[in-house]
């Protein structure tokens, strides 16, 4: 089972950016996936999740409104569209598999840092 | 909005046990998950479903809860388990996960 993460990088705010995780070695089809983000020196913070078939949806507040989750089974791959970024959005990204449960993730990608700042 | 608080740092000597709480009025009724992230790394499951352990975490990773303070408990400390620890539940009423605020597990 591998996630790999891509399309990190510097933006200016109010900036947009969009975030890929490539799957493989499991059926991406079947599973939600999550996207989890870490400023540095903090801790984690959730910031969307989506169903195996995109019918649920779910945001953080802090990012509601300013971002868009998206998957694409055939690609194996989950995507984040990030816009209006600010600098308090400076963090790695971590998509992650959820389990059958939708309660926990495991396992995470190693991330793609998104810096926001002019 | 729901918060899991847990002691910023924990220190332990080598092949003593580490005890990391998690507390929160969610956690009462959920199941709490926890992680381990070493420097540079991305996190990795050790316990799910308050006490289950992934394949290949071991035994000495233990999990437990009770009442709104769920408990990860590292038997046998040696310097490789020097980590950031966090507690996760999953909020079921309001769709959101939530991270505890992390544990920074140094040994002496």
């Amino acid at each position: 089972v591998q996630l790999v993460e891509s399309g990190g990088g510097l933006v200016k705010p109010g900036g947009s950016l969009r975030l890929s995780c490539a799957a493989s070695g499991f059926i991406f089809s079947s599973y939600n996936m999550n996207w989890v983000r870490q400023a540095p020196g903090k801790g984690l913070e959730w910031v969307s999740s989506i169903s195996s078939s995109s019918t649920y949806i779910y945001y953080a507040d802090s990012m509601k409104g300013r971002c868009t989750i998206s998957r694409d089974n055939a690609k194996n791959s989950l995507y984040l569209q990030l816009n209006n970024l600010r600098v308090e959005d400076t963090a790695v990204y971590y998509c992650a598999r959820g389990s059958s449960s939708a309660e926990w993730f495991d396992p995470w990608g190693q991330g793609t840092l998104v810096t926001v700042s002019s | 909005s729901n918060v899991l608080t847990q002691p910023p740092s924990v220190s332990v000597a080598p092949g003593r046990t580490a005890i990391i709480t998690c507390g929160g009025n969610i956690i009462g009724s959920k199941y709490v998950h926890w992680y381990q992230q070493k420097p540079g790394q991305a996190p990795v499951l050790v316990v799910y479903d308050d006490s289950d352990r992934p394949s290949g975490i071991p035994e000495r990773f233990s999990g437990s809860h009770s009442g709104n303070t769920a408990t990860l408990t590292i038997s046998r400390v040696e310097a490789g388990h020097e980590a950031d620890y966090y507690c996760q539940v999953w909020d079921s009423y309001n769709n959101h996960y939530v991270f505890g605020t992390g544990t920074k597990v140094t040994v002496l």
